[in-house]
């Protein structure tokens, strides 16, 4: 079945560690996008990509860093300078060709 | 610039209630998306409806509907007769632009709870 992974579901890091997040997708799909959300926050944008080798910053980028390789592929690095990466990351992924934006399960960041 | 606002941060109901989720958006294309999504307790998000700014039909899928008027910038969520399975938390979200590979810009969500 086509749809979006990432791994870890939980993540524990030592607080001044870089920590990578994983998101595949097999949908084919052009656009990748990296949400945070935090209790009665919502989601923010972090970073996305319309294309591949491209990507753009969004509202919260600040101590993030992202790369798009492969069309399929789109980590995220929560970098030692994010001061509160402790959060609830969902990434998610859309057709140029419509449709809805399809979301991952999600990883629970906690830094200790 | 665009923006999206759900005002109604927590709503309790009874079972077989009805209830309506608000949804007021802001934006200065002539050309959009709006979304609503569900969180279940699991976290991942779930599609619900996707509509363009140039179809103010409503719509009705099964005991969901929504209503769309672009004269007050709204895109409201109602569940008729609800159900312990509908609680969670609804998101609407706008993506400017008419192509499905804009950005989504989010509400705050509101959280149902839905009590038997």
């Amino acid at each position: 079945d086509g749809g979006i992974t990432q791994s870890p579901k939980y993540l524990f890091r030592k607080e001044g560690q870089n920590v990578t997040l994983s998101c595949e997708q097999n949908l084919n799909h052009d656009a990748m996008y990296w949400y945070r959300q935090d209790p009665g926050q919502g989601l923010r944008l972090i970073y996305y990509s319309q294309i591949v080798n491209d990507f753009q910053k969004g509202d919260i980028a600040e101590g993030y860093s992202v790369s798009r390789e492969k069309k399929e592929s789109f980590p995220l690095t929560v970098t030692s300078a994010q001061k509160n990466p402790t959060a609830f990351y969902l990434c998610a992924s859309s057709h140029d060709r419509g449709g809805g934006y399809t979301f991952g399960s999600g990883t629970r960041l906690t830094v200790v | 610039a665009q923006k999206v606002t759900q005002a109604q941060t927590e709503i309790s109901v009874v079972e077989k209630e009805d209830v309506t989720l608000d949804c007021v958006y802001e934006t200065r294309d002539t050309t959009y998306y709006l979304f609503w999504y569900k969180q279940p307790p699991s976290g991942e998000l779930v599609f619900l409806i996707r509509r363009n700014s140039f179809d103010e039909q409503n719509e009705i899928s099964g005991r969901y509907s929504w209503n769309f008027q672009k004269s007050t910038s709204s895109f409201n969520f109602t569940i008729t007769a609800s159900q312990v399975v509908d609680s969670a938390v609804y998101f609407c979200a706008l993506s400017e632009g008419g192509r499905n590979t804009d950005k989504l810009i989010f509400g705050t969500g509101t959280r149902l709870q839905v009590f038997p």
